[in-house]
């Protein structure tokens, strides 16, 4: 596609409901990254995707956390339980090399509300 | 690990006006972004540039990887400049480690 696109915009939940929050990366782009970002803060980067795999997953907050990728294309990030800590902007990147090459590409990001 | 600081971290400035951004890290790095998050959140990816002099309309930007900084010159602002530039750099991790960022206001 054009840019990087995610899915909801935004989402309003209840705390100890699970959300699936979705990234469609630019056609192509190996790699794959999300982050989130708190009102006011800097981006706290979560987990980083070479085609379907993921290398690392040491920045994912806590193991109601997780994050899969098929076909080397579009990613979805699970947080179950949800907590209201949990509020925060998502932000997905993708970008045409994986590792140290290169830019990345943001989409506009979910905005998740825990109530 | 890898330490990002950029300065300044609020500046006012009028339309027009020149102005100048920093970001020093602490170690060696192959990957620097410079990144623009306007007043509604989107991020945009201005320059990736791990060393050397990059231009782009009134935007440009030096990174001089010996001595750890690299600089964000924007020239005759305008309002739509405003928000908040971030400067990243990639560890051996494959993370971007991000800075605090500049908040810039442009006022008309």
């Amino acid at each position: 596609g054009a840019g990087v696109s995610q899915s909801p915009s935004n989402k309003v939940t209840e705390k100890g409901k699970d959300v699936e929050l979705r990234c469609d990366p630019i056609s192509g782009h190996t790699a794959l990254y999300w982050y989130r970002q708190s009102l006011g803060q800097g981006l706290e980067f979560l987990i980083y995707f070479q085609g379907n795999s993921a290398p690392d997953k040491s920045g994912l907050p806590s193991d109601r956390f997780s994050a899969e990728r098929t076909g080397g294309s579009v990613s979805t990030l699970t947080i179950q339980r949800t907590q209201q800590e949990d509020s925060a902007v998502y932000l997905c990147a993708s970008s045409l090399f994986p590792g140290a090459t290169g830019a990345q590409y943001f989409g506009p990001g979910t905005r998740l509300l825990v109530l | 690990g890898i330490q990002v600081e950029q300065s300044p971290p609020d500046l006012i400035l009028q339309e027009g006006a020149n102005s100048t951004l920093r970001c020093n890290f602490s170690d060696s790095v192959n990957n620097l972004q410079w990144f623009h998050q306007n007043p509604w959140g989107q991020l945009i990816n201005l320059f990736y540039i791990p060393s050397g002099t990059k231009q782009n309309g009134r935007l440009s930007a030096t990174t001089v990887a010996t001595e750890r900084y690299s600089l964000l010159y924007i020239s005759s602002s305008q309002t739509t400049d405003s928000g908040v530039y971030f400067c990243a750099v990639m560890d051996s991790n494959y993370q971007l480690i991000w800075g605090a960022g500049t908040k810039l206001i442009i006022k008309p």
